[in-house]
C-alpha cells in the first residue's frame, strides 16, 4: 500500500530557501497510475495548492498556483523514489504544514479527464523565523 | 480562482446524527468536487471524487451529491470515528481550491 511521508527542516530563515521530500514507500514513483502534488496549511487558515507534476491529463507538465509560481519548484527523483519542494525567498506568510500527496486521473461519465487527491502525507510543519 | 464556502463552520453533533454539510462553488464546477476528512495530527483522507463516488474503502455511510454550483456531504449515522473536519475541493479548473472546512464536534 502506497506512503507518503515528509522530511525537511522545520526552521527556515526569511529569505531563504524552505526545501521539503515526500518519500514514498509501497510503490514506484514511476507508476504511470499516479503523479505527486504538494498542498500547504498555514496555522488558523485553510488549505492552499502548491502544485503538481507529471499527470497524463497535461501531457506529464508541472503546474504551479499562480500565486506561487515565480518562487516554486516541484521535481521528482526516480532513483530515490521521491519527489521533492522547493520554495525560493520565504517569509513568515510562508509558516504552515506542508502535506505531499499522490494523485490519480480518471474520466467522467462523459469521458472528461479530471484528477483528485487520493492520498497525502501526515505533514510537516515549516516555521519561517529568524 | 474558483472560491468555495462550506456550511456550517462547526457542528455540533451526536452518535447516530444525520449530518448534512454544504460546499458551494462561486462558478459552476460541473461535477469536479472532492470530499476530504481530516483528524488533528493526521493526514487528509479521500472520501469522495466526482462529487458522488465513494473513494475504495470508504464506509457507506458517506454519500456525496450535487453539481454545478451547490454539493453536499451525507452522514448517515455519525460514528465515534467521524469527529473531524470536513474540506470540499474544486478539481474543475487551475488552480484547485479548497473549501473553508466544516468541524464536526461531539455534542
Amino acid at each position: 500500500q502506497l506512503q507518503l511521508q515528509e522530511s525537511g527542516p522545520g526552521l527556515v530563515k526569511p529569505s531563504e530557501t524552505l526545501s521539503l521530500t515526500c518519500t514514498v514507500s509501497g510503490g514506484s514513483i514511476t507508476s504511470s497510475s499516479f503523479y505527486w502534488g504538494w498542498i500547504r496549511q498555514a496555522p488558523g487558515k485553510g488549505l492552499e495548492w502548491i502544485g503538481n507534476s507529471g499527470s497524463r491529463y497535461y501531457s506529464g507538465s508541472t503546474y504551479y498556483n499562480p500565486s506561487l509560481k515565480s518562487r516554486v519548484t516541484i521535481s521528482v527523483d526516480t532513483s530515490k523514489n521521491h519527489f521533492s519542494l522547493e520554495l525560493r525567498s520565504v517569509t513568515a506568510a510562508d509558516t504552515a504544514v506542508y502535506h505531499c500527496a499522490s494523485a490519480v486521473d480518471y474520466y467522467d461519465s462523459s469521458g472528461y479527464p479530471n484528477w483528485y487527491f487520493d492520498l497525502w502525507g501526515r505533514g510537516t510543519l515549516v516555521t519561517v523565523s529568524s | 480562482d474558483i472560491q468555495l464556502t462550506q456550511s456550517p463552520s462547526f457542528l455540533s453533533a451526536s452518535v447516530g446524527d444525520r449530518v448534512t454539510i454544504t460546499c458551494r462553488a462561486s462558478q459552476g464546477i460541473s461535477s469536479y468536487l472532492a470530499w476530504y476528512q481530516q483528524k488533528p495530527g493526521k493526514a487528509p483522507k479521500l472520501l469522495i471524487y466526482a462529487a458522488s463516488t465513494l473513494q475504495s474503502g470508504v464506509p457507506p455511510r458517506f454519500s456525496g451529491s450535487g453539481s454545478g454550483t451547490d454539493f453536499t456531504l451525507t452522514i448517515s449515522s455519525l460514528q465515534p470515528e467521524d469527529f473531524a473536519t470536513y474540506y470540499c475541493q474544486q478539481l474543475n479548473s487551475y488552480p484547485p481550491t479548497f473549501g473553508p472546512g466544516t468541524k464536526v464536534d461531539i455534542k
